[in-house]
């Protein structure tokens, strides 16, 4: 079957600039993640989805990033007021339930220039 | 405190060596999850094994085996007999039974398996 999906798979964008990342997991599941991997180094959380709710968002770095999941599949990371230091590969992973193993997208590279 | 150590940044090997990548753990819950999985240079994280804290017996799943010791917090990885296609960045991760089931993972170890 379909794996996790990610689009777009690259995203430049201006310092300032606002930006959309969009997961779709893997039909039927019910838990949704979002990762930020910086160069170099191992994914970090950000926020946790069950069904439509953020049942975690501890991970976000501040309120420029928002994320939401409005009919508990498809999911939209949005980062405002880019940063520099935003550029990193954005992960989404999805999982069966709460405690199953989770499945990865192939990330979207964002770049701030 | 939760936290994963992947100590070795990078491990170079020769073709149809043994490898094994080392994984040590900290968490103070009696109950976890830990896992393993490979980033080819295309990216994308791929699953290879999941290991309940419950279940110590060591795990062998073609080339791939695994040595999980509680009384040492170690999750160690061997690859018998490396591949070329073996050459990727390696995550050991730890997870929990309640919560957020949200992952640790450590920085990775990238392994170069040459011909």
């Amino acid at each position: 079957g379909a794996g996790v999906s990610q689009t777009p798979s690259n995203k430049v964008t201006e310092k300032g600039k606002y930006v959309e990342l969009r997961c779709d997991p893997i039909s039927g599941h019910t838990a949704l993640y979002w990762y930020r991997q910086s160069l170099g180094q191992g994914p970090e959380f950000l926020i946790y989805f069950q069904g439509t709710g953020a049942a975690d968002d501890s991970g976000l770095p501040n309120d420029r990033f928002f994320a939401v999941r409005p009919e508990g599949s498809v999911s939209t990371l949005k980062i405002q007021r880019t940063e520099r230091g935003d550029s990193a590969v954005y992960l989404c992973a999805s999982s069966p339930g709460t405690s199953g193993t989770q499945y990865f997208g192939p990330g979207t590279r964002l770049t701030v220039l | 405190a939760q936290k994963v150590t992947q100590a070795q940044t990078e491990i170079s090997v020769v073709e149809k060596e043994d490898v094994t990548l080392d994984c040590v753990y900290e968490t103070r819950d009696t109950t976890y999850y830990l896992f393993w999985y490979k980033q080819p240079p295309s990216g994308e994280l791929v699953f290879l094994i999941r290991r309940n804290s419950f279940d110590e017996q060591n795990e062998i799943s073609g080339r791939y085996s695994w040595n999980f010791q509680k009384s040492t917090s170690s999750f160690n990885f061997t690859i018998t007999a490396s591949q070329v296609v073996d050459s990727a960045v390696y995550f050991c991760a730890l997870s929990f039974t309640s919560g957020t089931y949200k992952y640790i993972f450590g920085t990775g170890t990238r392994l170069k398996v040459l011909a």
